[in-house]
C-alpha cells in the first residue's frame, strides 16, 4: 500500500490472524527488496529481504513474495501479535552498479493488532 | 552488539545556525546512508558512502548540507545555515556490503525554528 500526503493506508487486524502488506514498484532495474518495521520513537528495523532470483522468502512468522512480472512485493505475516503493531516499510534498491545500492522506500503501511 | 549510534537524539535551534549531526556506522560495515524522514515525503536518501568515499549525493537538498566521512567509524552531516524547511527526522544506516540490509540508527530529531 502506498500513501498520499499525510495518511497512511491503516491495515487492521485482530491478534492470531495473519497479515498482509503490499507494495508496488516501478522499477524494472531493482535486483534486492527489503522489508522494515518503524516504531514510534525509533528507525527502521530490518525484517527480511528477498534478491529478484527468488519469488519467496520465509523467516521466523514472516514470508515475502515477490512478483517481478507485476511489480509487487508482499509481506505476511503470521499469527499477528500486538508488538507487530507499526509502520512497515517496503525497499528496493535502485539498480545495477554500485551508485544502485541506495534505497528507495515506500510511504508505509500502519499495522494495527487489536486483542 | 553495538548497532549504528547517532547523536544528538534531539536539537532544536533557531535558523540561520549551523547543525551538526553525527553517525558512528557498526564496525566492519563498508557502507553508509544518510536519510531524512518527513511526514510528506518519506524516508529519503541524501547521501551514501562506500569506504568513505561519496558515492550518490544527489539526494542532497542543496548547498547547505554537507556530509563527510573522515574514517570508518564516523561521519556527520552538516546543515549551514539551517532553515524551518529542514525540520525532520534524520537517520543514519550502514551495511556491510551494497547488497546488504541497511541497519538503522534512532535518529535526529531536528527541529529548526
Amino acid at each position: 500500500g502506498e500513501s498520499v500526503g499525510l495518511h497512511l493506508p491503516t491495515l487492521s487486524v485482530q491478534e492470531g490472524d495473519n497479515s498482509i502488506i503490499n507494495c508496488a514498484y516501478s522499477n524494472s532495474a531493482s535486483d534486492y527488496f527489503i522489508w522494515y518495521k518503524q516504531e514510534s520513537g525509533k528507525g527502521p528495523q530490518f525484517i527480511i529481504d528477498i534478491r529478484s532470483n527468488m519469488d519467496k522468502r520465509q523467516g521466523q512468522r514472516v514470508t515475502v513474495l515477490l512478483n517481478k512480472t507485476v511489480k509487487h512485493l508482499s509481506l505476511q505475516i503470521a499469527a499477528t501479535q500486538p508488538g507487530d503493531s507499526a509502520v512497515y516499510f517496503c525497499a528496493e534498491n535502485r539498480g545495477a552498479g554500485n551508485s544502485g545500492y541506495a534505497l528507495n522506500f515506500g510511504k508505509g503501511t500502519s499495522l494495527l493488532v487489536t486483542p | 552488539d553495538a548497532g549504528v549510534i547517532q547523536s544528538p537524539r534531539h536539537e532544536v535551534t533557531e535558523m540561520g545556525q549551523e547543525v551538526t549531526l553525527r553517525c558512528k556506522p557498526i564496525s566492519g560495515h563498508d557502507y553508509l546512508f544518510w536519510y531524512r524522514q518527513t511526514m510528506m515525503r518519506g524516508l529519503e536518501l541524501l547521501i551514501y558512502f562506500n569506504n568513505n568515499v561519496p558515492i550518490d549525493d544527489s539526494g542532497m537538498p542543496e548547498d547547505r548540507f554537507s556530509a563527510k566521512m573522515p574514517n570508518a567509524s564516523f561521519s556527520t552531516l552538516k546543515i549551514q545555515p539551517s532553515e524551518p524547511r529542514d525540520s525532520a527526522v534524520y537517520f543514519c544506516a550502514s551495511s556491510l556490503t551494497g547488497l546488504q540490509p541497511q541497519h538503522f540508527g534512532d535518529g535526529t530529531r531536528l527541529s529548526i525554528l
